[in-house]
This record gives structure tokens, C-alpha cells and sequence, in this order.
């Protein structure tokens, strides 16, 4: 069964220093996404890529934040300045079209700022 | 925006039947959805309601009222392993990204 991977799975950062999360979505989906998960709390959108753009950005995903997909498989978040506050676990998801309500997620990683 | 009003806990004994709700604010409405989430793990889609009415997968029905803005996840032959945290989730557009709500951890006991 095709899934969604994520890598790494647990990345210890200093505060200040760049992330990049990656991410492969289903191969056929369209639809690609980037949420976060502070420990203990529900799941908060980030970003949201559709045709090699961004198609929608929640209040979280500021200037430091940016996504990209290099070539036809990855998908990728980036962190330029990591704070504290910035640690969480980050989803990456992914739909097909027309089914944008079903999405699969991928096993997160887990992003821990020192 | 939108919001979304989930109980936080629900204990239940294995076998037995148990409801979540979820009751949700939105300027527009698309579907509701519901999501598991074991402890450790990711969220993982169960069921989609865009239309009032229930809808049937297994063990898990999920239910809708459009005009009530409200929605329920039924679990029935509670298993120890549904034991996790179920979220609803809405989108107020065609376009909108899913908001999801806090969470409804169950525990399912012997």
C-alpha cells in the first residue's frame, strides 16, 4: 500500500540553525501538505502546495518558513532561524484530486530546538 | 475562521458502543472529516461527511447535521487497540485547508 515518508524522523537542532524536513508524498497525489503538533495539543495546518505553489499558508508559516518540491518525488520544509518554540512534530501530508477531505500522513518527524 | 468543539476525554469498556461529537463554527462548510491518532503515531483518515446523514465504514459510523453544524464519530465493539485520539476536522471551502479540532482522547478499559 502506497504511504507518505518522512525523514529524518527525530532531528535535535540548536536555536538559530536551518532544518530542512523532507518529505515523499504518494506518488500519484496533487496535493501536498505541512503540519505541526506541539506535544499534547491537535494538529495545526501550516502549508499547503498544489501545482508547484503554494496554494494556501496559515498565520504560523512566516518568513522563516518555505517549501519546496526539487524535483517530481520530494517535498520539502524548511526552517531558516529555528526557535524554541519551533519544536514539534511536523507532518507531512498528502491527497489526491478530489478527495482533498482524505488525506495520508506521513510518520512525522520529530523537531526538538535546544 | 473556524472552530471546533470536541470533548477532551472519553472513557469506555471494551465492547461496548461509545459517541464523539463535535460541534463546529464556519463561514462556509465542505465536509467534516474525522482522523485517528495513536499515541506516537500520525493522524490516519477514518470517514468524510459532506451530506447530512450517516455513514457507515466497519465499526466506525460517522454521522452529520448540517444544520445543527454538528457531527458524531460512533465506535462500536470497542476494541482495546481503539484506544487513541480522534480529531474532527472541517473545511469551509473547496480550497481551504482542513482545521482540525483539539482532540478527543479515548480509553478504552477491560
Amino acid at each position: 500500500e502506497p504511504e507518505v515518508t518522512q525523514t529524518p524522523s527525530h532531528q535535535v537542532t540548536q536555536m538559530g540553525q536551518e532544518v530542512i524536513l523532507r518529505c515523499v508524498p504518494i506518488s500519484n497525489h496533487l496535493y501536498f501538505y505541512w503540519y505541526r503538533q506541539i506535544l499534547g495539543q491537535k494538529v495545526e495546518f501550516l502549508v499547503s502546495f498544489y501545482n508547484n505553489e503554494i496554494s494556501e499558508k496559515s498565520e504560523i508559516f512566516d518568513d522563516q518558513f518555505s517549501v519546496e518540491r526539487p524535483d517530481g518525488s520530494n517535498f520539502t520544509l524548511k526552517i531558516r532561524s529555528t526557535k524554541l518554540e519551533d519544536s514539534a512534530m511536523y507532518f507531512c501530508a498528502s491527497s489526491g484530486r478530489g478527495t482533498i477531505y482524505e488525506q495520508y500522513f506521513g510518520p512525522g518527524t520529530r523537531l526538538t530546538v535546544t | 475562521g473556524q472552530s471546533l468543539e470536541q470533548p477532551s476525554e472519553v472513557t469506555a469498556v471494551e465492547g461496548a458502543i461509545v459517541q464523539i461529537n463535535c460541534t463546529y463554527q464556519t463561514s462556509g462548510f465542505y465536509g467534516l472529516s474525522w482522523y485517528q491518532q495513536h499515541d506516537g503515531g500520525a493522524p490516519t483518515f477514518l470517514s468524510y461527511n459532506a451530506l447530512d446523514g450517516l455513514e457507515e465504514t466497519g465499526r466506525f459510523s460517522s454521522f452529520l447535521s448540517r444544520s445543527d453544524s454538528y457531527g458524531y464519530l460512533l465506535l462500536q465493539e470497542l476494541q482495546m487497540k481503539d484506544s487513541a485520539s480522534y480529531f474532527c476536522a472541517v473545511r469551509d471551502s473547496g480550497n481551504t485547508p482542513l482545521v482540525f479540532g483539539k482532540g478527543t482522547r479515548l480509553s478504552v478499559i477491560a
